[in-house]
């Protein structure tokens, strides 16, 4: 079975202070990574989809990267519209495309 | 910019009632999919459409639950029978798969709708 762990759970941040998610994973045949933002109550957000190890994608202040195990989203000089929940979710094996989720990490930035 | 759209954004039914939560995809997307979140967990697949049919489901989605492509442009999921339990946000989703449809294999990205809360009393 898929599984999706995501650390730490939450992160508090001073505007500015860049920092690092982590998504570990273990799967049986990854075809690729996702990285959502959710704000509360709402949906989730499509960031970056990931495909294979050492690949990196960025978006404005964030920057995904993606080893055989783990992915990275790294948040450079957070502002505080950069709080959030970070979704990490994967799509693995032979055929179907349903994503697996981790549990998220809430991010608050501090102005 | 194109996105999904879900209504109602929340419903309320008691136990026992059945539900219809509807869903717009983005209108050149071939894939779909249905989600939920209870509140504070994570969220949960629950089934992928394509062609008309369902292509994969999770252990969640029993016989209480139901999908349909009523027309070219609404994809709906039915509850019969609402427990408790189903009380979570539901989130559908689209996903292009090219022009011609076929599954290459790839990961296909997937967007999200603003969901529909429910609330079974």
């Amino acid at each position: 079975e898929d599984q999706v762990t995501q650390s730490p759970e939450a992160l508090r941040l001073q505007e500015g202070e860049s920092s690092s998610l982590n998504c570990s994973y273990t799967v049986s045949g990854l075809r690729g990574l996702f990285w959502y933002r959710q704000d509360p109550g709402k949906g989730p957000e499509f960031l970056f989809t990931l495909y294979s190890a050492g690949e990196e994608k960025e978006k404005e202040r964030l920057k995904a990267t993606l080893t055989k195990k783990e992915s990275f989203l790294h948040i450079t000089a957070p502002k505080p519209e950069d709080s959030a929940t970070y979704l990490c979710a994967v799509q693995a094996g032979a055929a179907g495309n349903k994503l697996t989720f981790g549990g998220g990490t809430r991010v608050l930035v501090k102005p | 910019e194109p996105e999904v759209t879900q209504t109602p954004s929340h419903q309320v039914t008691q136990m026992g009632q059945e539900v219809i939560l509807r869903c717009v995809p983005i209108s050149n997307h071939l894939y779909f999919y249905w989600y939920r979140q209870i509140l504070g967990q994570k969220v949960e697949f629950l089934v992928s459409f394509y062609n008309n049919e369902i292509s994969e489901k999770s252990e969640i989605f029993d016989d209480q639950f139901s999908v349909e492509r009523p027309d070219g442009s609404n994809f709906t999921l039915k509850i019969r029978s609402t427990k408790l339990e189903d009380s979570a946000m539901y989130f559908c989703a689209s996903a292009w798969a090219g022009t011609d449809g076929r599954v290459s294999g790839n990961s296909y990205e997937q967007y999200f709708g603003p969901g529909t809360r429910l609330t079974v009393t």
